[in-house]
């Protein structure tokens, strides 16, 4: 299994500011998974990842709002821009296992925005 | 976007009794996979079935598959109090490997 780490953990930041998230794996990955989970809701796939090209994102999400890097294969930072209350959530990056389809998660990043 | 439903919402159970969780979903799909959340571990994979799989087990997890349904089953059994989590299914996609989750299904173990 990946061991993934992310920083900050948890952020209160203000409106109309921008955070960026980084994700850290432990082994050499393909592609890389960000993830928003609101309050007591589920998972909602943001974008995918790949080393070398531009990510692809997901129905209702747009690279302006949430710039994402893939530098190398261990790294990646997502960016909430110009955030709002709603973006207040939990954001995961995540990597696909080596044998399957099962990704492993990060802890998160707790962010608030007030 | 999520691929289905779950069910239920919510279950509340005591320590000892099994729980059943059900899942369904859309589109044809490669696998279906079951995630547990809780505050203190955060998100973390328990099982994965392939589509041309019906029956899985791991522990005192039990997953049933019907693609004829489009549905799924996670059994847990002999419950205990730190199975208390949200669990959510997920399927694997057929292009290309991202995986889609449910809207997951709260658990309560009352000791």
């Amino acid at each position: 299994s990946a061991v993934i780490s992310q920083k900050p953990s948890r952020d209160i930041c203000q409106r109309g500011t921008s955070l960026t998230i980084q994700c850290q794996v432990d082994s050499q990955v393909t592609m890389m998974f960000w993830y928003r989970q609101q309050p007591g809701q589920s998972l909602t796939l943001i974008a995918t990842a790949n080393q070398g090209s531009e990510a692809t994102y997901e129905s209702g999400f747009v690279i302006d709002k949430f710039p994402i890097s893939r530098p190398n294969l261990t790294f990646s930072t997502l960016t909430v821009s110009n955030m709002s209350p709603e973006d207040s959530s939990i954001y995961l990056c995540s990597v696909q296992g080596p044998l399957s389809y099962e990704q492993y998660f990060g802890p998160g990043t707790r962010l608030t925005v007030t | 976007s999520q691929q289905g439903e779950e069910d239920p919402q919510a279950l509340s159970i005591q320590e000892g009794e099994n729980a059943t969780m059900n899942c369904s979903y859309k589109t044809s799909i490669n696998n279906l996979q079951w995630y547990r959340q809780n505050s203190g571990r955060g998100l973390v994979h328990l099982i994965l079935i392939r589509s041309n799989e019906r029956e899985k087990h791991s522990g005192r997890l039990r997953v049933t598959l019907d693609t004829s349904k489009k549905s799924s089953s996670l059994l847990i059994t002999a419950s205990r109090a730190a199975d208390t989590a949200s669990y959510f299914c997920a399927t694997g996609g057929t292009s290309y490997d991202k995986v889609i989750f449910g809207p997951g299904t709260s658990l309560s173990v009352i000791p």
